[in-house]
């Protein structure tokens, strides 16, 4: 079965740091982007930044330059999104998915990641 | 970075009724426009790429139309499992993920 499988959730306090990941299977992860998507609570999609597997070099939505490190181990058909330290507001549904080949829609969606971050 | 606006915010209908929502471009993105559904508690599930070709295993009965700037996403005739939101997403200029704020479909 072709599916993005992510870790569950999480709950942290304000200046812990997270990794949270996302593993594919199914498909040659390594030929796909894959993006990162947040949903805040009761609120829209927003796109975060992509990573090609087999490139060192994710990109990022302006919006979240510097506030995450996205990252991939293609040998293990994973992706990553990760933070140095929490704020309250990165308190939120984080989802991966799988960019279409040569277009830049995303076409498989994993079922996402709680992230709870609270004192 | 091209802005993407839904409307209406929230549709009330009834099972069976046609339904269209609107997406518009704040600059053409030619037809490189796609829909998604988003259930309760479920992640966002890829339905309309293209503007119009359904993604595998999407029913006909969702239909995607439009180029440039102004997009349309018919139901035609509403099922239980179609209430739901709905996103837009234009992938024609970088960042390539802008989404739309959605529309929400609820039962009248």
């Amino acid at each position: 079965e072709v599916q993005l499988v992510q870790s569950g959730a999480e709950v942290k306090k304000p200046g812990e740091s997270l990794k949270i990941s996302c593993k594919g299977s199914g498909y040659s992860f390594s030929s796909y982007w894959i993006v990162w998507v947040r949903q805040m609570p009761g609120k829209g999609l927003e796109w975060m930044g992509i990573i090609y597997p087999g490139d060192p070099d994710p990109r990022y939505s302006p919006s979240f330059q510097g506030q995450v490190t996205i990252s991939a181990d293609r040998s293990i058909s994973t992706a990553y999104l990760q933070w140095s330290s929490l704020k309250a507001s990165d308190t939120a549904i984080y989802f991966c998915a799988r960019v279409a080949a040569a277009n830049w829609y995303f076409d498989l969606w994993g079922r996402g990641t709680l992230v709870t971050v609270s004192s | 970075e091209i802005v993407m606006t839904q409307s209406p915010a929230t549709l009330s209908v009834s099972p069976g009724e046609r339904v269209t929502l609107s997406c518009r471009a704040s600059q053409s993105v030619s037809r490189t426009l796609a829909w998604y559904q988003q259930r309760p508690g479920q992640a966002p599930r890829l339905l309309i790429y293209g503007a119009s070709t359904r993604a595998t295993g999407v029913p006909a009965r969702f239909i995607g139309s439009g180029s440039g700037t102004e997009f349309t996403l018919t139901i035609s005739s509403l099922q239980s499992e179609d209430f739901a939101v709905y996103y837009c997403q234009q992938y024609s200029n970088w960042p390539p993920g802008t989404f739309g704020q959605g529309t929400k479909l609820e039962i009248k």
